[in-house]
């Protein structure tokens, strides 16, 4: 079936510092990632939508400077968190459409800013 | 803009008997989709169901099974014989259906423990 490797699975960085979070289509093209935000025992909160070839469309009090999303290939989107601050530690899932209105998650990224 | 609550923040069921989550949803549209995903600790999105709002038919999948009540916009899902892996989180999700990809709009998630 098809897969989103999300890689780091965890990482911890220093505030001030970016950091960045890759999803890959192994199997598939993915014209489409999508780019969640999970608090701890929360849901899953939408930050902003990639297509291959154009800008990101963030939702609404998603800072597009701090989030930045790149979705150069069909296989590759990345979410570079620049200028981490503590309050940016959180769990990063992508996801990207299969086809069919099918969807696959990546394994998710713990991100701690310290 | 659509919205999709769970009502159940915990729920505990013991081993081989069944249980059932609630959802319900609010949306001005016609035509979506509807999803039902499991969390796990490894917190891994898995897609448990997904049912089609012009689809009268409720879904099934295997143990899992959902009963759409679209005038009453109600999703709710029932697990039959449960398992000791279904422990995990359930998010109920909505879907617009614009022919293209689209978002997931997220319910705020059922904890559901199975015990022995």
């Amino acid at each position: 079936g098809a897969v989103v490797s999300q890689h780091p699975s965890w990482v911890i960085c220093k505030s001030g510092t970016s950091v960045k979070i890759e999803c890959r289509s192994l199997d598939f093209q993915a014209t489409t990632m999508f780019w969640y935000r999970q608090f701890p025992k929360q849901s899953l909160m939408l930050m902003a939508t990639s297509n291959e070839g154009s800008k990101a469309t963030y939702e609404q009090g998603v800072e597009k400077d701090k989030f930045l999303i790149n979705h150069a290939s069909l296989t590759l989107s990345t979410l570079t968190v620049t200028s981490a601050h503590p309050e940016d530690s959180s769990f990063y899932i992508c996801s990207a459409e299969t086809g069919s209105y099918g969807y696959t998650f990546g394994s998710g990224t713990r991100l701690t800013v310290v | 803009a659509q919205t999709v609550t769970q009502s159940q923040p915990e729920m505990s069921v013991q081993e081989a008997e069944t249980v059932t989550l609630s959802c319900t949803y609010d949306t001005s549209e016609n035509n979506y989709y509807l999803f039902w995903y499991k969390q796990p600790p490894s917190r891994q999105m898995i897609l448990v169901i997904r049912q089609e709002a012009y689809k009268q038919q409720n879904a099934t999948e295997n143990r899992f099974s959902v009963n759409f009540q679209k005038a009453a916009k109600s999703f709710s899902l029932k697990i039959s014989d449960s398992q000791l892996g279904d422990t995990a989180m359930y998010f109920c999700a909505f879907m617009r259906n614009t022919g293209t990809a689209s978002k997931l709009t997220f319910g705020t998630g059922t904890r559901l423990q199975v015990t022995l």
